[in-house]
Formats: structure tokens, sequence, C-alpha cells
């Protein structure tokens, strides 16, 4: 079967980094993408990897291993605005499947 | 200049009832879709649509029907609304893949 799996919660301090995994299982693949949403907010597009590495843009970086079948959004210098819920997305038979997403609760 | 715009916000409506959400885009996207967020936050895809042709229609009750009038624009309508349709709906449109776009949602609430 398709399936994304993510950590449900994860809390980290203010100004420090925070990492969060994706393991999928898919028979069809081409990449992985990460979403933030807000409580009360749209999904808004971060990172997108096609090819296994680090993609980084400003404070964010996302990884890939497609040997691994694994991922993870980094969060450098985060920020009280951070707290939010954060998907992993494969593309893949045509479609954008979202994984199980992941609480960040940042504290001071 | 809202990228995908969806209406209404907010929706609450006795079950039976049918309802309508509209959906435009104004980034000249060829793909558009509708998503489902239930209430554990798990997003799931309905329809997708490609320059008005559907592409997907995931498993959902045919009494959810979309229309595509043109590729600006997505529109879905409920029938015999029932209490399990609760949920946040989300539009979005893409170029590419891996990238899309979403509206702001539209809360549904079946009393």
């Amino acid at each position: 079967g398709q399936s994304l799996e993510q950590p449900s919660e994860v809390t980290a301090v203010e100004g420090a980094i925070v990492q969060m995994n994706c393991t999928y299982q898919t028979s069809g693949f081409y990449g992985l993408s990460w979403y933030q949403q807000h409580d009360g907010g749209a999904p808004t597009f971060l990172s997108y990897n096609a090819l296994d590495g680090l993609e980084e843009t400003g404070r964010f970086s996302s990884f890939l291993s497609r040997s691994d079948s694994y991922g993870y959004l980094l969060l450098q210098e985060l920020q009280m605005k951070d707290s939010a819920s954060y998907f992993c997305a494969y593309f893949g038979n045509e479609k954008l499947t979202f994984g199980t997403g992941t609480r960040l609760t940042i504290i001071p | 200049d809202t990228a995908v715009s969806q209406t209404p916000k907010y929706l609450v409506t006795q079950m039976g009832n049918d309802k309508s959400i509209k959906c435009e885009q104004n980034l000249g996207h060829d793909t558009m879709y509708w998503y489902k967020q239930d209430s554990k936050k798990f997003l799931k895809i309905m329809f997708s649509y490609n320059n008005k042709e559907l592409i997907i229609n995931e498993t959902v009750p045919n009494r959810f029907s979309p229309k595509s009038p043109d590729k600006a624009h997505l529109n879905l309508h409920i029938n015999s609304l029932e209490l399990g349709d609760s949920a946040v709906y989300f539009c979005a449109s893409s170029q590419g893949v891996e990238k899309l776009f979403f509206g702001s949602g539209t809360q549904l609430s079946v009393l």
C-alpha cells in the first residue's frame, strides 16, 4: 500500500533546531514535498526533494534518501511562529498524497 | 490578489441538504484539486482535474460531484449531506506536481 508516517507531535525550544522525520511506502515515487499548516490556515508549500540529498531554503532544509524511503525537514533558529503542523507528501500515481502530519510546538 | 480563492469560508447546514463550494484560481495553472481534511488533520485527495478533465476520483461517494467549467474554476457540489461530511475542504491548484497552492478552506459543519 501507499503510506507516509510522521511522528504526531514534537516540542522544541525557541532558537534551537528541530528535525521532523517522514518515512514512506509506495510503489511509485517521484519526490517528497513538505508543507506547513498553521491552525485555521491552509497548507503552504515549503520544500521539494526530487533527488537524494539536502535542499536548503533559508531556515528550512529538507533531506531525502530514496534507498531508505526516508526524508526529514530541518528547521533552524526556531521562532514562536514556527508552531504549526508539518506534512510530508509524495507525488505518485498522478496525485500528491500527504503524510499524517507532525504538530510542532515551540516553547520559550 | 488571492491566488486560489474558495467560498464560502464557513458552511453550516442540516443533514440531507445540498450545498456547493466554489473555487477559482488566477495562477494560470492547468490542474486543480479538492482535498478533505478531517478532525485529525489528515489531508486526503478527493478529485483532481487537468484542464477541465477529471483525472483522479479517489473513491468518493457519488453524492460529491465536482464541476470544472473552465481550467480556472473547480466547484464541488454535495448532495444529501451527512454528519460524516463535516470537515474542512480545501481547493488547490498546481502546474507541477510537487507544489500545490491551497485556498483558505471551507469549514463544513453538518448538524
